[in-house]
């Protein structure tokens, strides 16, 4: 089993519809979560970071945490074709204080 | 502005020769990573270093090497490049902590023949 895991996609979201990702992490010791985007051939970037139960909101986005069930989530409001990208999630552990990145799940949003 | 640079961008090689790719950071960051991608497996961490002369083994550091003589570069080496190290490579850097935004370099296309 992989530490984190998402559904690679694609996922074909309408322009202006709400797009929810999901991952799930293995390790109860993840402390803080992250959602990175990654265009085609590009870096990933942050975009956003959570560690306490519940929703944070940022512009569009949205992520959510629920510890007991290992869950984080990322909803992209109103999305746009510019959010077509692969999203990254990934657990961070401070025992051995390192990133774990799950395979990333492509968002495609058709105009 | 400050950045984080990778060269080269691509690659070509063959079986059992050593590559080294460069990565060079100026946020003055401690910690330093680099990752490989793979179709299906996301970002995986070879090696990782939090300081002048610290190196730390990732979940498939097996055939690569880093050492971290200054606090801008960490070189990657493939010691004898084999055809499963083809892959995109990307360096990453952070403030204090893993946890801290990580800013990631550009990536180099390695290509083993």
């Amino acid at each position: 089993q992989k530490e984190v895991e998402q559904n690679s996609g694609p996922l074909s979201v309408p322009e202006g519809a709400i797009a929810s990702l999901n991952c799930t992490y293995s390790d109860r010791g993840s402390q803080s979560f992250f959602w990175y985007r990654q265009y085609s051939g590009k870096s990933p970037e942050l975009i956003m970071f959570i560690y306490s139960n519940g929703d944070k909101e940022d512009g569009r986005f949205t992520a959510q945490l629920n510890k007991a069930s290992q869950y984080v989530s990322l909803l992209i409001r109103d999305s746009q074709p510019s959010d077509s990208a692969t999203y990254l999630c990934a657990a961070y552990k401070a025992a051995g204080n390192k990133l774990t990145f799950g395979g990333g799940t492509r968002v495609l949003v058709k105009p | 502005d400050a950045e984080i640079t990778q060269s080269p961008r691509h690659k070509i090689t063959e079986t059992g020769r050593q590559v080294t790719l460069a990565c060079h950071q100026t946020w003055n960051h401690n910690n330093m990573f680099w990752y490989r991608q793979d179709l299906g497996h996301g970002l995986r961490l070879i090696h990782y270093s939090y300081g002048v002369h610290d190196t730390n083994k990732g979940e498939v550091s097996d055939g690569y090497s880093v050492s971290r003589s200054n606090t801008e570069d960490l070189p990657l080496t493939l010691e004898s490049a084999a055809s499963s190290q083809t892959s995109v490579y990307f360096c990453a850097s952070s403030r204090d902590r893993a946890d801290n935004e990580q800013f990631f370099g550009p990536g180099t296309r390695l290509t083993v023949l």
